[in-house]
């Protein structure tokens, strides 16, 4: 099955910074490759993704890069703000399923 | 458009209980995917459900079953429940036009926590 590891665990960044989460996996066949952030109480939400045949995909502060060679892809968090404090997960897709990472927790200190 | 509506919210259980906990879908959505998430073992897929049927099946033990009716609404249940069932149980639906829910873009619902002593 697929290994993923999701790094760092946590990260603390000042308002305005950038954040970067890093998720490598094992499985050359996976070819989906989002990202979820979860707020507490909530569930998942799904906040950007990339397919194999794209390198990088950006939406508004949020891209995402993929690495197919090295197996890893990283979401980067552009003027970070307070409201982006929550757990991002990586979850890339192999074997008919989604695979999640073990999670980010993201604290944007005004 | 409503979002996915999972039901109950909380749950306590005794050991050796069995338990049913409800998902409805987004409308017009016609897959449901169940996924298991713990502090230890993180976020797990369960299975996935689409036109009633059970597409695809993660690892766990026959206990958890689950089954979808003709409305897109799905159940899940889990038999002889042990104190590692503790969990938060989320329920996502797709449009199901992929041949996998996993390939589509999946919308979740809050949770039922399920807590068994």
């Amino acid at each position: 099955g697929e290994n993923v590891e999701q790094h760092p665990s946590t990260l603390s960044v000042q308002e305005g910074d950038s954040a970067v989460i890093k998720c490598t996996y094992s499985d050359s066949a996976s070819n989906y490759f989002p990202w979820y952030k979860q707020e507490l109480g909530k569930g998942p939400q799904l906040i950007i993704d990339i397919r194999s045949n794209v390198g990088e995909k950006k939406d508004q502060r949020i891209a995402v890069t993929l690495n197919k060679t090295a197996k890893h892809f990283s979401l980067h968090i552009t003027e970070t703000q307070p409201e982006d404090s929550a757990v991002y997960f990586c979850a890339p897709y192999a074997g008919n399923m989604l695979t999640f990472g073990g999670g980010t927790r993201l604290m944007v200190k005004p | 458009k409503a979002g996915v509506t999972q039901t109950p919210r909380y749950l306590i259980k005794t050991r050796g209980q069995q338990v049913t906990l409800s998902c409805s879908p987004i409308s017009g959505h016609r897959s449901v995917s169940w996924y298991q998430q713990t502090p230890g073992q993180g976020l797990q897929f369960l299975f996935e459900y689409f036109s009633e049927t059970q597409r695809n099946k993660g690892n766990f033990p026959g206990r958890f079953s689950g089954r979808q009716f003709s409305n897109s609404r799905s159940e899940m249940n889990v038999s002889t429940l042990e104190l590692g069932d503790s969990a938060l149980y989320l329920c996502a639906s797709s449009l199901g036009i992929a041949e996998v829910a996993a390939k589509e873009t999946q919308y979740f619902g809050p949770g039922t926590r399920l807590l068994v002593l």
